[in-house]
């Protein structure tokens, strides 16, 4: 059945070393959005793409953090250098303008 | 004029017993409004949404209610069964296709 495929589902590093999380996109779907959940924060956004094109990384600290899709079934989320409060997990989620979003099933960091 | 007010912060319940988690936003351009559940290690589900143009729209066990001029939605769920124990997520958004602005969270415990 058709999920939001998100890779590594953990990682742990070291602070300063550069993290790089995948995403692939349910087949079809046209928008693209990365969260990240904390306890303290819940479910910020952090970018968001439509049809590939970056419409809001209003959320994303821009001097460490960027996002990209290098084409339709693959959306990235690069954090270097990484530090210990971006500990956290990262949902990747996709949709189409009318539909419900969904999400993947997340990726785990600790930065130590 | 983002933000989405959640409470309470966690809940228990009896199972049998009805669970309202409530839900309060500002801005008056959003115009859908869904409630996500999250199991521990996954990600966010969408439960069911709602359209200011109802006022309450039901599935099964779980009910949207929807006041406009409140500016207010809960979710109720009828004979909660333990099962339903999940962290919940109310949001909003300007339109299906676009970015969520989430609640905080609430926490539902259903004891048996």
């Amino acid at each position: 059945d058709a999920r939001v495929t998100q890779t590594p589902r953990h990682k742990v590093t070291e602070m300063g070393q550069e993290v790089t999380m995948r995403c692939q996109p349910i087949l079809g779907h046209n928008t693209v959005f990365w969260y990240r959940q904390t306890m303290m924060q819940g479910l910020e956004l952090l970018a968001y793409f439509r049809n590939r094109a970056p419409l809001d990384d209003s959320g994303m600290p821009k001097d460490r953090f960027s996002a990209e899709m290098p084409d339709a079934t693959l959306a990235t989320l690069k954090i270097q250098p990484s530090e210990p409060r971006d500990s956290a997990v990262y949902f990747c989620a996709s949709g189409l303008l009318t539909g419900e979003l969904f999400f993947g099933e997340g990726s785990r960091l600790t930065v130590l | 004029q983002q933000q989405v007010k959640q409470s309470p912060q966690s809940l228990i319940v009896q199972k049998g017993g009805i669970s309202i988690i409530n839900c309060a936003y500002e801005n008056t351009a959003f115009d859908y409004f869904p409630w996500y559940q999250q199991f521990p290690g996954k990600g966010p589900a969408l439960l069911i949404a709602i359209r200011p143009d109802v006022s309450e729209k039901k599935e099964g066990r779980f009910t949207i209610s929807f006041n406009k001029s409140a500016k207010q939605f809960s979710l109720h769920i009828m004979d909660s069964q333990p099962g339903d124990s999940a962290t919940y997520f109310c949001a909003a958004s300007k339109d299906s296709g676009s970015r969520l602005t989430f609640g905080e969270g609430t926490q539902l415990t259903v004891n048996p």
